[in-house]
């Protein structure tokens, strides 16, 4: 019953560094999502897959790139970090491409924190 | 544009007192209307959502909301707190924006005295 899994948990990179989280769902669902997390600023969201196949950027896009690997797999990457990229990172998970307007629950793994330094 | 407002950014309550948090909305039509809770060190989970019928919602946990169109506003109430509920709360809209996104209030972080 694990729903969706992220990777890694914590991670410490340095500026100019590359990372990839990893994300993976169980629950056999169309559309993938990745936001950050910051104090006061509530959930913002980074890019979006509506469906395998398709990936379309969120309201904070920069500095990123997204992979659908697969139906289960939507990765985010990170080609060379920033301090303004710490951060703590979800990724959801909704039954189709509708998604809250359809009343469809977003399923959210357990984050990632990430520190640029 | 579509907006979430929760005004309320820390809650202190002791526990077994009432407990609610506020939650405003700006929409053009009815819209779906999420609650969720985020455990320290966790991802959010799903106490709540409405969408028509009952305007009275009741979710995990011994939650329960209130849609009030009039006011624009869900809020989310518990009878009695128990210390397990200290969380951050959010409350979120399903919108239409055109990126099949979900609209997030900044969140209410709720701390619970012995």
């Amino acid at each position: 019953n694990a729903g969706v899994t992220q990777t890694p948990k914590f991670q410490v990179l340095k500026t100019g560094q590359s990372m990839t989280l990893q994300c993976a769902q169980d629950m056999n669902h169309n559309s993938m999502y990745w936001y950050r997390q910051d104090p006061g600023m509530g959930l913002r969201l980074i890019y979006y897959s509506a469906s395998e196949g398709t990936t379309d950027k969120g309201e904070v896009p920069n500095g990123y790139n997204v992979s659908r690997l697969n139906k289960r797999e939507f990765s985010l990457r990170l080609e060379s970090a920033a301090p303004s990229q710490t951060s703590v990172y979800f990724c959801a998970s909704t039954l189709d491409w509708t998604g809250g307007y359809s009343g469809n629950t977003i399923y959210f793994g357990e984050g990632s924190w990430l520190t640029v330094v | 544009a579509q907006s979430v407002t929760q005004p309320d950014i820390h809650i202190t309550v002791s526990e077994g007192a009432s407990l609610e948090l506020r939650c405003n909305y700006s929409y053009g039509a009815t819209p779906y209307l999420f609650w969720y809770v985020q455990s320290p060190g966790q991802g959010l989970q799903l106490l709540l959502k409405y969408f028509s019928g009952d305007t009275l919602v009741q979710g995990i946990k011994g939650f329960e909301a209130e849609f009030k169109r009039s006011q624009s506003s869900f809020n989310l109430r518990k009878p009695s707190v128990h210390w397990s509920d200290a969380a951050e709360y959010f409350c979120a809209v399903g919108a239409t924006s055109g990126t099949y996104k979900y609209i997030f209030g900044t969140g209410t972080r709720l701390k619970v005295l012995a």
